[in-house]
């Protein structure tokens, strides 16, 4: 089974703070992507990456940055942190080519909140 | 525009009934794969089926089946015989270009299903 493990499930921060969110995957997974979701609004992609050291921006990349150092992990990075950014934040990653119904497999999640 | 809408905010069911969650998208792709996962009260998002646009037939898994009507395009999550173990948040996602391999998934805003005995 595919495994995503995220560093926290619950952090707290305050605001103007340098946070890191961890994400691991055991897969060997190409893609891994990072998701903010937050209620009536869905789940929605804050950056990706497709391979070590790529990173593209997703819809929402404003305040966030990532890295992407081996292959297995994806950190999220909330340089100045705010109060807008309390969230849950998901991390999930997926095969890349080759297979039509590959899903993202999706960690538990980080609630995270900014005071 | 939202490229994956789902109309129903919540959803309500008694045990071992069907029930039917809604999903409309929106592609000008003639190549996309639109997919269902449940999310738990526990938070983490569990993949239930794959429909692509050039399958023929319906995707089914268990009691858990796609009703796909590509000139509608709509993709519909039908759950047979409710369990309370469904209580749950459930999204729809599509992923365009699917024979490119590109992986981006765009969610719906979800419909959370409650279960009664």
């Amino acid at each position: 089974d595919v495994k995503v493990t995220q560093s926290s499930r619950y952090l707290v921060k305050r605001t103007g703070e340098k946070v890191f969110l961890e994400c691991v995957q055991d897969m060997d997974h190409e893609n891994m992507f990072w998701y903010r979701q937050d209620p009536g609004l869905g789940l929605r992609l804050i950056y990706f990456s497709y391979d070590v050291k790529m990173k593209e921006k997703g819809d929402i990349p404003e305040g966030y940055s990532v890295s992407r150092e081996k292959k297995e992990r994806f950190s999220l990075i909330l340089e100045s942190a705010s109060t807008n950014q309390t969230s849950m934040y998901l991390c999930a990653s997926s095969l890349s080519t080759g297979i039509r119904n590959q899903p993202q497999h999706f960690g538990d999640g980080t609630r995270l909140s900014i005071l | 525009a939202q490229k994956i809408t789902q109309t129903q905010p919540g959803m309500f069911v008694q045990e071992k009934e069907a029930v039917t969650l809604d999903c409309t998208y929106d592609t000008s792709d003639p190549s996309y794969g639109l997919f269902w996962y449940k999310q738990p009260s526990s938070g983490e998002m569990i993949f239930l089926i794959y429909q692509g646009s050039y399958d023929q037939q319906n995707a089914t898994e268990g009691r858990y089946s796609l009703n796909f009507q590509k000139a509608r395009k709509s993709a519909n999550l039908v759950i047979s015989a409710s369990q309370l173990g469904d209580s749950a948040m459930y999204f729809c996602a599509m992923r365009e270009g699917e024979n490119t391999g590109f992986q981006k998934l765009v969610f719906g805003t979800g419909t959370r299903l409650l279960v009664s005995p």
